[in-house]
């Protein structure tokens, strides 16, 4: 079966400081990757996406970037973090484009 | 674009009873439809989904959905309530071709009352 980690659980990193989120699908091959914010009390924004390594698309112009440096390996990533990049960070995988995207336990990300 | 609405909110019911969720979507053609939950600081679970045939679909939880094409819904339903069902529901929408990106609704809160 697959499956889908994330890490970390959660992050408290200071305005100004670089972040690197990490997201492993395991039991699955070539599979399409998303990464999502979703402030608190608000729904899912989509920020990129991925149908290949190396492959990346950006939903939303903002200080975050997004690497795929293996089939299974998504990263999410910034330089210098804002306070509006607080929220709760999720990446999700599906294996066509436009089935269902299965969801990791997400990075609950707070900058100070 | 396909776009979704989720009419309402936050709903409240008491245990044991039903619970209809609506979810309303726009999209030129039949769409991949799907209804997910989320419960406080975690990841999201898909309930069911909808590609083809029958219009009722059963999920897990004891969740149902059905299609209408003719009002362009596909509303969420369970017919007695557990206390352990509060949480987050996300109605999602599919598109068939590449290039137009699965669209989430912006989420519905119910409260289960013992």
């Amino acid at each position: 079966s697959q499956t889908i980690h994330q890490w970390p659980a959660t992050l408290v990193q200071p305005v100004g400081s670089p972040l690197s989120l990490e997201c492993t699908v395991e039991g699955t091959s070539n599979p399409n990757l998303y990464w999502y914010r979703q402030a608190a009390g608000r729904g899912l924004q989509l920020l990129f996406y991925s149908v290949g390594i190396g492959q990346i698309s950006s939903e939303v112009p903002q200080n975050l970037s997004a690497s795929r440096p293996q089939d299974r390996q998504f990263i999410l990533s910034s330089k210098k973090l804002l306070l509006s990049d607080s929220g709760f960070y999720l990446c999700a995988w599906s294996v066509q484009w436009g089935y269902e995207q299965y969801f990791g336990p997400g990075t609950r990300l707070t900058v100070t | 674009a396909q776009s979704v609405t989720q009419p309402d909110i936050h709903i409240t019911v008491s245990e044991g009873a039903s619970l209809e969720l609506r979810c309303n979507y726009s999209y030129g053609a039949t769409p991949y439809l799907f209804w997910y939950v989320q419960s406080p600081g975690q990841g999201l679970q898909l309930l069911l989904k909808y590609f083809s045939g029958d219009t009722l679909v059963q999920g897990i939880k004891g969740f149902e959905a059905e299609f209408k094409r003719s009002q362009s819904s596909f509303n969420l339903r369970k017919p007695s309530v557990h206390w352990s069902d509060a949480a987050e529901y996300f109605c999602a929408v599919g598109a068939r071709n590449y290039g137009q990106n699965f669209v989430f609704g912006p989420g519905t809160r119910l409260s289960v009352l013992p």
